[in-house]
């Protein structure tokens, strides 16, 4: 089966450094994203990694191993504003002529001061 | 920036009713996808298209009916509905490869 694993809930405190870990079980891959939902907004677009290895964009940072089936979500000099659910999926195999992405249920981060 | 924009961001029908959900995008993006959201269980996919007048089925299609007549806009069809049916409803679009954008979301209510 496709399976995609990440925690539930985390929460980290104002300025600290977070790791938010993504495991993958998937027919198939070809790229693994991040993504950024607030509460009651529409997800918006982090990531993506489709080789091994660390991704930094600014404050946030992705890490993939294919061999491991393992990514992660790198968070530093977290703010109040980054408290919102971070979203992993994986596209898999080919369905229907097309690579479908498959979603994690989401960890939701809260930061405090 | 690529827009896509969702009829209703509320709306709340009743049982049995017919619901039309739409979504309008306006980067000329071949593909167009419809998600439910629900707590705990993620995005799941109910159906796509990847170009005018075609169609995928996603992962939980039973009980929905999707239209594309036109490359901009992705129709979300449920013909009956139903109360396992409330739920935040998602599309986005994308082009070939590249990562999907979402719309604001419409958040169903069937009584």
């Amino acid at each position: 089966g496709q399976n995609i694993d990440q925690p539930t809930e985390m929460t980290a405190t104002e300025g600290a450094i977070v790791q938010i870990n993504c495991t993958y079980q998937t027919s198939g891959f070809n790229g693994l994203f991040w993504y950024q939902q607030h509460a009651g907004e529409a997800p918006t677009f982090l990531s993506y990694n489709v080789l091994d290895g660390l991704e930094e964009k600014g404050r946030f940072s992705s890490f993939l191993s294919r061999s491991k089936g393992y990514s992660y979500l790198l968070l530093k000099e977290l703010q109040m504003k980054d408290s919102a659910s971070y979203l992993c999926a994986v596209r898999g195999g080919l369905s229907g002529g097309y690579n479908k992405l498959i979603f994690g249920a989401g960890t939701r981060l809260a930061v405090h001061p | 920036d690529v827009k896509v924009t969702q009829s209703s961001r509320y709306l709340v029908k009743r049982t049995g009713e017919k619901v039309f959900l739409e979504c309008v995008q306006d980067m000329d993006h071949e593909n167009m996808f419809w998600y439910r959201q629900d707590p705990g269980l993620g995005l799941r996919l109910i159906y796509f298209s990847y170009d005018v007048k075609m169609k995928e089925k996603g992962d939980i299609p039973e009980g929905y009916s999707v239209s594309r007549e036109k490359k901009e806009r992705f129709s979300l069809i449920l013909e009956s509905a139903s109360t396992n049916q409330t739920s935040m409803y998602l599309c986005a679009s994308s082009s070939g490869t590249a990562g999907q954008f979402f719309g604001p979301g419409t958040r169903l209510t069937v009584l």
